[in-house]
């Protein structure tokens, strides 16, 4: 069965930093893209960034309003991918999902539960 | 960046209610669309992708079609578990880009 779980959402003071995990679980984690995506409170969905497969390096593509202050990263060992959270605005505050990617499609299939990141003073 | 146009925003329907909800592309983006339904409080779940397959699970009462700009999502005969809010999403072209959402709520 295939799970993403993640975590480290909390309460952060503009300016400040974060790091999110999304722990994978029943996939083979090197294989498959993956991405992170934001709901900020009431509103819609909004893609963040991708880390491409292992075969692709993992290279790594973002939404303009987070790059060069987000960075995604993964760990094989520990199946983890990785969401770097810096610089962090006001408007940074959502809801944080994981998400897989189907092989050769670009389409996600499966999603984590999510973690409600809180940029406030 | 690509702009996905749903509409309606909202709907009211009954159980049994055949539904159907439409999204617009600001550019062709081929069969490059999928569909999402999140419910309140829940993660969202993916229905259907390259515009008309069915991800493994989704009963199918739920349908898609279109290519190119205009693409539609159809529930045949509306259920209670589907009440929730509907999303179409392109993954043609960086960056990935959603609609606003249709909330199909019971009538």
């Amino acid at each position: 069965e295939v799970q993403l779980v993640e975590s480290g959402g909390v309460l952060v003071q503009p300016g400040g930093s974060l790091r999110l995990s999304c722990a994978a679980s029943g996939i083979t984690f090197s294989d498959h893209y993956m991405d992170w995506v934001r709901q900020a409170p009431g509103k819609g969905l909004e893609w963040v960034g991708r880390s491409i497969n292992k075969a692709n390096a993992y290279t790594t593509e973002y939404a303009a309003s987070v790059k060069d202050r987000f960075a995604i990263s993964r760990d094989e060992s520990k199946k983890s991918l990785y969401l770097q959270m810096n610089s962090l605005k006001t408007e940074d505050t959502a809801v944080y999902y994981c998400a897989r990617l189907i092989s050769g499609s670009n389409s996600f299939d499966y999603w984590g539960q999510g973690t409600l990141v809180t940029v406030s003073s | 960046d690509i702009q996905m146009t749903q509409s309606p925003p909202s709907l009211s329907a009954s159980v049994g209610d055949r539904v159907t909800i439409t999204c617009r592309a600001s550019q062709d983006i081929s069969n490059y669309l999928a569909w999402l339904q999140q419910k309140p409080g829940k993660a969202p779940k993916s229905l259907i992708y390259a515009a008309s397959s069915l991800q493994s699970g989704v009963p199918s009462r739920f349908s898609g079609s279109g290519s190119g700009t205009d693409f539609t999502l159809t529930i045949s005969s509306l259920q209670p578990e589907d009440f929730a809010t509907y999303y179409c999403q392109q993954y043609y072209r960086y960056p990935l880009t959603f609609g606003g959402g249709t909330k199909v709520e019971i009538k």
